[in-house]
């Protein structure tokens, strides 16, 4: 079965400094993608980044990188120079690639980071 | 560009009353989708459409209707209200199904059921 796991309900970091979210997923699907959402408190979801299991190279966009690691099926968010508007929910979601008929997108529980001025 | 529109963005419903939850999108997006987001359980799909005149049920379907007769609108409709249904729930656009296209969110409607 196609599962996504967050292990931390919540983290800290101090503004300026990096942080890693874990993201572990399980799927038999062997082309896929990844993708992080953020959602603030005001609770809008916000797409950050997105990572294809065909891709060499890790996924970049601009404060956030995802670090990819496939042959353990992880997909961290590593978010570097923390801000305090990075304070937030964040999502890992998973879909497949030539899904056919499964149009599913499988999300994770969520991670709440606090960043700490 | 709006984006996804959402309305209304709060809602209080008694057991047993209907209504209809809109969204809009206005970047020509074939695939769109309604979640509901409750505490500790997630983002649940409830119903999506992958072009206009076509629907499928996702994974929380019971309760809820949907139609899609323009690429813009996909409206999702309680049927007959329980306390259940209390929950944020989100519209979702994206270009095309799955990876690698991204899936852009409406701001969401809190629904109380009383």
């Amino acid at each position: 079965a196609q599962k996504i796991t967050q292990t931390q309900p919540g983290m800290f970091v101090q503004e300026k400094e990096a942080v890693t979210l874990d993201c572990t997923y399980d799927t038999s699907d062997q082309s896929y993608g990844l993708f992080w959402y953020k959602q603030p408190s005001s609770g809008e979801m916000i797409f950050l980044i997105y990572q294809g299991s065909y891709d060499e190279q890790n996924a970049t966009e601009g404060r956030y990188s995802l670090n990819f690691q496939k042959a353990r099926k992880s997909a961290n968010l590593v978010i570097s120079a923390s801000q305090l508007g990075d304070s937030a929910m964040y999502f890992c979601a998973m879909s497949p690639l030539n899904a056919g008929n499964n149009r599913k997108l499988i999300w994770g529980l969520g991670t709440s980071l606090a960043v700490n001025p | 560009n709006a984006g996804v529109t959402q309305t209304p963005k709060f809602q209080v419903l008694k057991t047993g009353q209907s209504m209809t939850l809109q969204c809009a999108q206005d970047m020509n997006h074939e695939y769109m989708s309604w979640y509901r987001q409750d505490p500790g359980m997630g983002l649940r799909l409830i119903h999506y459409s992958v072009g206009a005149g076509i629907t499928d049920q996702g994974e929380v379907p019971n309760g809820y209707n949907v139609s899609r007769s323009t690429t813009e609108d996909f409206p999702l409709r309680l049927l007959s209200a329980a306390p259940s249904q209390t929950s944020v729930y989100f519209c979702a656009s994206s270009q095309s199904w799955g990876a690698p296209y991204e899936q852009y969110f409406g701001p969401g409607t809190r629904l109380t059921v009383t």
